[in-house]
């Protein structure tokens, strides 16, 4: 069974500070690779998705894929209380590998609080 | 990025009524929406999937003779719950994949079904 397993947290981290958080997955054959933000109450927000091997960076954060060992993980610098919310993985075929009808597998979140 | 958008964000209905939300991408072609469930503090559990034209795939344990799902354009797919009953209150949302390479899945705002 294909899963995306993340860490439930809460993770706590102090306003400015580097957030980091993890994300296995167990399809070998997932393709990309994607961050969501949800706040309480909220639908999941599309941050920031990779497909290649190393690091992406945009703005604040920065996304890690390692598929080798089926790891993926976003840091988040000079945390801010804004950030705290709830960060789904997911994973997913693309379109143009095994027919795919774009399905993303995702983690069940980890909550980040940082404080101010 | 994409926009999606969702009608309506909240309804409250008495129990055995029919409910039917809109799932709408407002400045692109989704080659296939997925219909979402999320109960408090809970993670997304997908419903199903749906593409243009063609009859929804739903996931094991959902009815879809209750969830009843039409994809009329590549625009636009409805949910429409069938008989409600207070166990189905949740908070429904709709993403739409925009078919590029990678299959972004970008969510509509949700939508809150509270069933009396």
């Amino acid at each position: 069974q294909k899963e995306v397993e993340q860490n439930s947290g809460p993770l706590s981290v102090p306003e400015g500070a580097i957030a980091s958080l993890n994300c296995t997955y167990s399809d070998r054959g997932s393709q990309s690779f994607f961050w969501y933000r949800q706040y309480s109450g909220k639908s999941p927000e599309l941050i920031m998705f990779i497909y290649s091997n190393g690091d992406k960076e945009d703005g604040r954060f920065t996304a890690q894929l390692n598929k080798a060992s089926q790891y993926v993980s976003l840091l988040i610098r000079d945390s801010q209380p804004s950030d705290s919310a709830t960060y789904l993985c997911a994973a997913g075929r693309s379109v143009n590998y095994g027919g795919s009808q774009g399905n993303l597998i995702f983690g069940k979140g980890t909550k980040l609080s940082v404080k101010p | 990025g994409a926009v999606v958008s969702q009608h309506p964000s909240r309804v409250i209905c008495k129990s055995g009524t029919s409910v039917k939300i809109e799932c709408r991408s407002l400045d692109f072609q989704a080659t296939t929406m997925f219909w979402y469930r999320q109960f408090p503090k809970q993670s997304l559990m997908l419903m199903a999937t749906s593409n243009e034209g063609s009859k929804a795939t739903y996931e094991q344990g959902v009815e879809k003779d209750k969830f009843l799902i039409n994809h009329a354009s590549l625009t636009l797919s409805t949910l429409t719950v069938t008989s409600a009953h207070p166990e189905d209150s949740s908070f429904y949302i709709c993403s739409a994949a925009s078919g590029r390479p990678y299959n972004e899945q970008f969510f509509g705002p949700g939508t809150r079904l509270t069933v009396l």
